[in-house]
């Protein structure tokens, strides 16, 4: 069955930096997703990509991060200057149409 | 009101009770419902699609309550197995924000 898969499993990464996390979506899949999860809290929505571009972000999807889909293939998060309380589990996940969607395993994230 | 509310956990029965989840979500345009459950640190995974007019899949049954804004599910005849945290999935409006509830977790007690 085909997967979402997303590398790193775990970055650690001191608060400043630069982070990366990328992630490949379900080959026929047109909409993608990340989430965040920080330890013991809910899902929550960061970012939706469709047709090139973002169509949907929450409040927590600030100036901080951006999201981009450089080939045919990856879907990547990119945090800029990385705080504290980033520190958590990102998923990524894509979906075709109006199914449901399809996660990756996550990346674990700790800023230190 | 929050976007997507469930029960607040946690939830412990023992094996081979019936346990029922509910949610209940604030947009009246939100299109498609959804269960997953998680475990501990991994992803959320797909339990069933909820559709207008209720479905089943073995032990697992869907609700959906339009004129209420309300999202069941049933678990019957429970197993150890099925200890986890049920997150109540909603696609809350035309275009793509999904949004999970907090979740309820469940402890299946031998």
């Amino acid at each position: 069955e085909p997967e979402v898969t997303q590398t790193p499993s775990h970055q650690v990464t001191q608060m400043g930096q630069e982070v990366i996390l990328r992630c490949v979506p379900i080959s026929n899949h047109l909409y993608f997703y990340w989430y965040r999860q920080i330890l013991g809290q809910k899902v929550e929505f960061l970012v939706s990509f469709y047709n090139n571009e973002i169509s949907e972000k929450s409040e927590i999807f600030d100036d901080q991060f951006s999201v981009e889909r450089p080939d045919g293939s990856n879907f990547t998060l990119k945090i800029r200057s990385t705080k504290l309380e980033d520190s958590a589990m990102y998923f990524c996940a894509s979906r075709a149409g109006l199914a449901p969607l399809h996660f990756g395993n996550g990346t674990r994230l700790t800023v230190t | 009101r929050k976007e997507v509310e469930q029960d607040p956990g946690p939830f412990n029965v023992p094996e081979g009770a019936t346990v029922a989840f509910n949610c209940t979500y604030s947009n009246s345009a939100s299109q498609s419902f959804f269960w997953y459950r998680q475990d501990c640190r991994k992803e959320p995974k797909l339990l069933m699609s909820v559709y207008s007019s209720g479905n089943e899949d073995g032990r697992f049954t869907a609700q959906l309550n339009r004129a209420s804004q309300y999202i069941s599910l049933l678990i019957r005849d429970s197993k150890l197995s099925d200890s986890a945290t049920y997150l109540c999935v909603v696609n809350v409006n035309r275009d793509d924000k999904i949004i999970f509830g907090k979740g309820t977790r469940l402890h299946i007690l031998p």
